[in-house]
């Protein structure tokens, strides 16, 4: 079974604050991805990787930076925390190669910036 | 940006009666599509995935594509409470800088016994 795991699950972080999201997987998949879920805004893309030590911009990157130091862990970061991006972030991983691949998600963090 | 539009925003069925959901896209820029059900706010689970028009049954779930319509919907067959859930349409869109997911924004489904 694909695993992925984010750490922490819940973070409170102040406003201006630089808040740090991990994201580790067990699948030996090549992408990863960072998605953010907001009420009535779905699942949004932040940024992805397709390789270690690169990173590409998603659908609303602006405010955040990630990290892919390796193939199995991606971070993301957002260096000045703003109350705007308080929201239940996702992290993912899929094998590319097949027409049927398949987004394996971990299990959420919960950001609450005051 | 491709757009994805689901509906109904929410949908009450009683146990055993079948539920449809549907999700229309804005453009024929997905090449792949898939159904994700969500419990209270954890990660996603992926029901069904379907690339081609027609047909694709995995267990009580069964998505349906047209693709001349941009459309794709989402059968359960004799659903549970157990199913009661936010589901999650999505298009996979293929780039020269890698692939990407855009998602709809969801169905809440309450399933009563």
């Amino acid at each position: 079974e694909a695993a992925v795991t984010q750490s922490p699950r819940s973070k409170v972080a102040v406003t201006g604050g630089k808040v740090t999201l991990s994201c580790h997987q067990t699948n030996n998949h090549d992408y990863m991805y960072w998605y953010r879920q907001d009420t009535g805004h779905g699942l949004r893309l932040i940024h992805y990787s397709y390789v270690a030590d690169s990173t590409e911009k998603g659908d609303i990157p602006d405010g955040y930076k990630a990290s892919r130091p390796s193939q199995e862990n991606f971070s993301l970061i957002l260096e000045l925390a703003s109350l705007s991006q308080t929201a239940v972030y996702f992290c993912a991983s899929s094998d590319e190669g097949t027409s049927a691949e398949t987004l394996y998600f971990g299990s959420g963090t919960r950001l609450t910036v005051l | 940006q491709q757009k994805v539009q689901q509906s109904p925003e929410s949908l009450t069925v009683s146990e055993g009666a079948m539920a449809s959901l549907n999700c229309t896209f804005s453009d024929g820029t997905s090449n792949n599509f898939r159904w994700y059900r969500q419990h209270s706010a954890k990660g996603l689970e992926v029901l069904v995935s379907i690339f081609s028009d027609g047909e694709k049954e995995e267990g009580r779930f069964t998505a349906h594509l047209n693709r001349a319509n941009l459309h794709v919907s989402l059968h359960i067959r004799e659903p549970q409470p157990s199913d009661s859930a936010v589901y999650l349409c999505a298009g996979l869109n293929y780039g020269s800088s890698g692939n990407k997911l855009i998602f709809g924004i969801g169905t809440l489904l309450s399933v009563k016994p």
